[in-house]
């Protein structure tokens, strides 16, 4: 079992470009989530969704888009990045929007210049 | 608005000594509480979780977490701890059956042989 993918697992950016970190579980989990992890502040929830077609904002959403059309997958734009978007990022799925039990990804760590 | 405070930024302990690390949430209704370890360059994974029943709850590596409700506490405790275990340790709490899951902003912990 794959369990939660992300790509990629780095990338650079310059200020002002965009671009889309990919999520993606095969555990058939209606509930999936994104994380940024910064020192010191543990992990803030930026966007989530309680199943396809359904996302919502979470603590930190701005300068981010989400959207989920099926399932499996729940990618996470950057529309503009920016230096303070600099983070390490973690996607999460659970099969109970209560996250019983969530699966994170690896990670994506991404840098702004 | 639930939050959850780790007060223990940063330990380190000698191999075999014990550990208790802290974690206090602020809700007043019925939460599920978890812990989650992040081992370095590694993902979050679940340590041990609390939903109801015998609020002493046992997790994977010897770990073991008890809810304490009068105190908003939940504090993870290891009698004897192994230089494998070190890593950074986050609680988190979903309060209320809601779709969010709140971290601690993590206690570092280092293990020396």
């Amino acid at each position: 079992n794959a369990g939660v993918t992300q790509t990629p697992k780095f990338q650079v950016l310059k200020t002002g470009q965009s671009m889309t970190l990919q999520c993606a579980q095969d555990m058939n989990h209606e509930y999936m989530s994104w994380y940024r992890q910064d020192p010191g502040m543990g992990l803030r929830l930026i966007h989530y969704s309680v199943g396809a077609g359904i996302t919502d904002q979470g603590e930190v959403p701005n300068g981010y888009n989400v959207s989920r059309s099926t399932t499996e997958d729940f990618p996470l734009r950057l529309l503009s990045a920016a230096p303070s978007q600099t983070s390490v990022y973690f996607c999460a799925s659970s099969s109970d929007r209560r996250n019983i039990e969530a699966f994170f990804g690896q990670g994506t760590r991404l840098t702004v210049v | 608005a639930q939050s959850v405070s780790q007060h223990n930024h940063h330990v380190i302990l000698s191999e075999a000594a014990s550990l208790e690390l802290g974690c206090n949430y602020s809700y007043g209704g019925t939460v599920n509480l978890f812990w989650y370890v992040q081992y370095p360059g590694q993902h979050l994974q679940l340590l041990l979780k609390y939903f109801s029943g015998d609020p002493l709850v046992k997790g994977i590596k010897g770990f073991e977490a008890e809810f304490i409700k009068s105190k908003f506490s939940f504090n993870l405790r290891k009698p004897s701890v192994q230089w494998s275990d070190t890593a950074e340790y986050f609680c988190a709490v979903n309060a209320g059956g809601g779709n969010k899951l709140t971290f601690g902003t993590g206690t570092q912990l280092k293990v020396e042989l």
